[in-house]
Order: C-alpha cells, then structure tokens, then sequence
C-alpha cells in the first residue's frame, strides 16, 4: 500500500514561470519530508526538507510547503529553468519507524525554455 | 568522499540465471538501504542494514531475493533465480545516524532479465 503519492506523472512548465509538485501521504505519524531530484542514469539527490513543526521551508528558488492537516506537502520552484527539468519525488518518515523513508512515485518535470 | 558506488551499472541477464548487485557506502555510515524503483511503485525500499546488520527486510519480494553485509564497506544483493519481473533500477543508499537523516543515493544498476 502506498502510503506517499504523488498523482502526477508528469508536468510541463514554461521556463520562468512557477511549478508546482504535489505530494500526499496518508499516514498521520509521518514528522519528517524530503524532496529528492532525480536526473537519467544517476541516482536521487537531496533537494530540500521540512520537518512537523513548520509549515514552509525555503531554500534559494525551492520552497516545500506542508500542510499538516490535509496530509500534503508541495514543493515550489519559481523561477523555473530547463536545468530544473528531472524528476521529483517526495519522501516521508515518522519517528517511530526508525530511519525509514517511505518515498513516492515521482513526477516528472520539464521546464521548456 | 567517492560517495555510494554500485556496480555493475546495467546487467542483462537471462531468467533464471543469478544476480548479484553490489554496493560500497560511503565511509563511516551506519545505515546501508536497497531500493527498488518501477513505474508502478517508485522507489520502494527492500531492505535495511543498521551496522551491518538487517533491521528489515519486509519489502523484500520474495524469496528469491537475499542481501548481505558482511562488513561495513560492502553489501551484496543477490537475485536467485532472476525473472522478467525483477527488470528495474535498483539504488543503494547510507546515511549516518538514525533519525532525521537524508540518504546518499547510489548511481543505480539498471537490471534487464530476459
């Protein structure tokens, strides 16, 4: 069962303007978020986190919002560029399963310059 | 630091044949990952090391699938017999310390079986 997902495939952004990545989970004990980028052929790299007790995070043009009580999280890119373009996925951990993150399917972003 | 480094990269293999991947975390962390990435499923964790040994290994698809650690340098996870199905990338990653820790991730070994 998947307990983080990310219900778009795919997204397709103009470069300059903003993208936004969504992600819900459904396990209410999850305290702790990861943003991961994922170019071909290499392995995901960490983007961005935000823990329980904030609802915002913000790093340069990356801004993860959670949203505790809808069990969301988005991340914001603004402005975007092509180098943007990889993929996203969002990861989830709650304090009582240790170091495990649960991660989503991902989403696919392209910036079209 | 090298980083996490797996190998090989790309393995084809014929069903039924065995399959072992390899992975070196990166020096000094205590936690060692296997996960599998699908369309399907994203990246879904198989197994985890915690100082070489496995804390769990409920996300392994069956029996057909085994890990090992025997030090802390060094994991091995072994597909015995392989089949089409098991096609996927399959990712390493450590990290230091237990809580809120984000992993290195490995380049990955794009697994073929045919």
């Amino acid at each position: 069962d998947q307990q983080v997902k990310q219900n778009s495939p795919s997204l397709s952004v103009q470069e300059g303007r903003i993208s936004i990545l969504n992600c819900d989970y459904t396990n209410s004990m999850f305290d702790y978020f990861l943003w991961y980028k994922k170019y071909p052929a290499e392995g995901p790299t960490f983007l961005i986190s935000i823990s329980s007790i904030k609802d915002k995070n913000e790093d340069g043009r990356f801004t993860v919002f959670l949203n505790k009580s809808a069990k969301h999280l988005s991340l914001h890119i603004v402005p975007s560029q092509p180098g943007d373009s990889a993929v996203y996925f969002c990861a989830a951990s709650a304090a009582n399963t240790g170091n495990q993150f649960y991660f989503g399917t991902g989403t696919s972003l392209t910036v079209i310059p | 630091d090298a980083g996490v480094i797996q190998s090989p990269r790309h393995e084809v293999t014929e069903m039924g044949q065995e399959v072992t991947l390899r992975c070196k975390p990166i020096s000094g962390h205590d936690y060692l990952f296997w996960y599998r990435q699908t369309m399907m499923r994203g990246l879904e964790l198989l197994i985890y090391f915690n100082n070489n040994v496995p804390i769990d290994d409920s996300g392994m698809p069956e029996d057909r699938f085994s890990a090992k650690m025997p030090n802390a340098s060094f994991s091995t996870l072994k597909i015995q017999p392989s089949e089409p199905r098991d096609s996927a990338v399959y990712f390493c990653a450590s990290s230091l310390g237990r809580g809120w820790k984000r992993y290195t991730f490995g380049s990955g070994t794009r697994l073929t079986v045919v």
